[in-house]
């Protein structure tokens, strides 16, 4: 049963153009993550939620933006698209379990092409 | 600064052979560890992970890892390795207890008959 749920799995956006990518969880976790992982190249962490208290990576791009409207929804906004933000976004969440941060779950990513 | 390494770009192994991937880790303090696969297209999929306590940890599909604090290695192995083991693997380090991890920049596994 799927658990950390991206949609779609592929996108394909026009330079320039805005584009949403949408991750929902069933975990009920209480943080969200973002990563960004280039071809070949390790995932590389964007932005999480805690809860609602959003925190950015410093090197993290003025061009994305995240929303967190509730605990299971997620959104990664990229408001103009470079061809050097074409990569998979991997969205990850984790819970609290007596006391301790539990690991992260991985959704499948989403591919996003920039044409 | 922090940081995990990953030497081994990509390895290749005869299919019942054993595996051994290497991963050092560069903190201030032990962190907390974790291995994860990627096949390609597809997320990642957690292994197992060190926390603290048993160096010797046991993760799922016949992996375990050893954490060594003098080698500052966390090394993942397989006794046996089986063609679906072909995949993409990342050791990942966490300094802060919150999954902020930082990845290394994974090993390539290719398995032959």
């Amino acid at each position: 049963d799927a658990m950390v749920i991206q949609n779609p799995r592929y996108q394909v956006t026009q330079f320039g153009k805005p584009v949403t990518l949408s991750c929902s969880q069933t975990l009920n976790h209480n943080v969200m993550y973002w990563y960004q992982q280039k071809s070949s190249q390790a995932p590389k962490l964007l932005f999480h939620y805690y809860d609602k208290d959003f925190n950015n990576e410093a090197d993290t791009p003025d061009n994305f933006q995240s929303r967190r409207p509730n605990t299971s929804f997620c959104f990664l906004d990229i408001r103009s698209p470079g061809l050097g933000d074409a990569a998979m976004y991997l969205c990850a969440t984790s819970g609290w379990d007596r006391g301790l941060n539990t690991e992260a779950f991985f959704g499948q990513g989403t591919r996003l092409t920039v044409v | 600064a922090q940081s995990v390494t990953q030497p081994d770009i990509h390895i290749t192994v005869s299919e019942g052979a054993s595996l051994e991937l290497r991963c050092n880790y560069s903190y201030g303090a032990t962190p907390y560890l974790f291995w994860y696969v990627q096949s390609p297209g597809q997320g990642l999929q957690l292994l197992l992970k060190y926390f603290s306590g048993d160096t010797l940890v046991q993760g799922i599909k016949g992996f375990e890892a050893e954490f060594k604090r003098s080698q500052s290695s966390f090394n993942l192995r397989k006794p046996s390795v089986h063609w679906s083991d072909a995949a993409e693997y990342f050791c990942a380090g966490d300094q802060t207890g919150a999954n902020n991890l930082f990845f290394g920049t994974g090993t390539r596994l290719t398995v032959i008959p």
